[in-house]
């Protein structure tokens, strides 16, 4: 119930391509979801963060797709960049400072 | 601002050693956590503390110990140190409780124990 699923794992996309990261879970009580990036030996930063209100939120290159009835939400990377190239978590709460995080993934976007 | 820092970048201990890990923040934050992010298994919360001079539980809390006794400094402990807890560990600090408050990290300490 307190999970979140991320897929995939590594992926790796060409320069100017779309990068898709996927998350899932089942705890309807959720109500908050951030993505954050860490690049190697850095902390995550909070990248871009959506509430189950809205379907869809885009800042800059970064979306993210939110599907409610699904319970799945998504970041999509376009135009993808070398500089993109980090791991990504995505995360969950519920009304509280507690995030449930996912495994990560770590995207390589080649030059 | 040097937002969140973290004392010892890395560390490397042999079982059974003890060690604290020292967490600062200078954000005025009240809220602060302890992380460890393990390969595979994304950042799993270990304690926090949702002012000074109280701490709480998280997910992972065996083996652990923690305190807040400044609202700016949240301690976390190994007494006696097992292979199992070899891992990065991150600190992060948020100004409320609201799930939508930004929590920010710390850049991690690599600990190895031997």
């Amino acid at each position: 119930q307190q999970q979140v699923k991320q897929s995939p794992q590594s992926l790796i996309v060409q320069k100017g391509g779309i990068s898709i990261i996927n998350c899932a879970y089942e705890n309807t009580a959720f109500d908050y979801f951030p993505w954050y990036q860490q690049f190697p030996g850095k902390g995550p930063a909070l990248l871009i963060a959506i509430r189950p209100d809205v379907s869809e939120k885009k800042e800059g290159r970064f979306t993210i797709s939110f599907n409610k009835s699904a319970k799945q939400f998504s970041l999509h990377i376009m135009d993808s960049q070398p500089g993109d190239s980090a791991t990504y978590f995505c995360a969950a709460s519920s009304g509280t400072y507690k995030y449930i995080f996912g495994t990560g993934t770590r995207l390589k976007v080649l030059a | 601002n040097a937002g969140v820092t973290q004392t010892p970048k890395f560390r490397v201990l042999k079982t059974g050693q003890s060690m604290t890990l020292l967490c600062a923040q200078d954000m005025n934050h009240e809220y602060m956590y302890w992380y460890r992010q393990d390969p595979g298994m994304g950042l799993r919360l270990i304690h926090y503390s949702v002012g000074e001079g109280t701490t709480a539980k998280g997910e992972v809390p065996d083996g652990y110990n923690v305190s807040r006794l400044k609202k700016q400094n949240f301690l976390l402990g190994l007494e006696s140190a097992a292979p199992s807890q070899t891992s990065v560990y991150f600190c992060a600090s948020s100004y409320d409780s609201s799930s939508t408050d930004t929590q920010y990290f710390g850049p991690g300490t690599r600990l190895t124990v031997l």
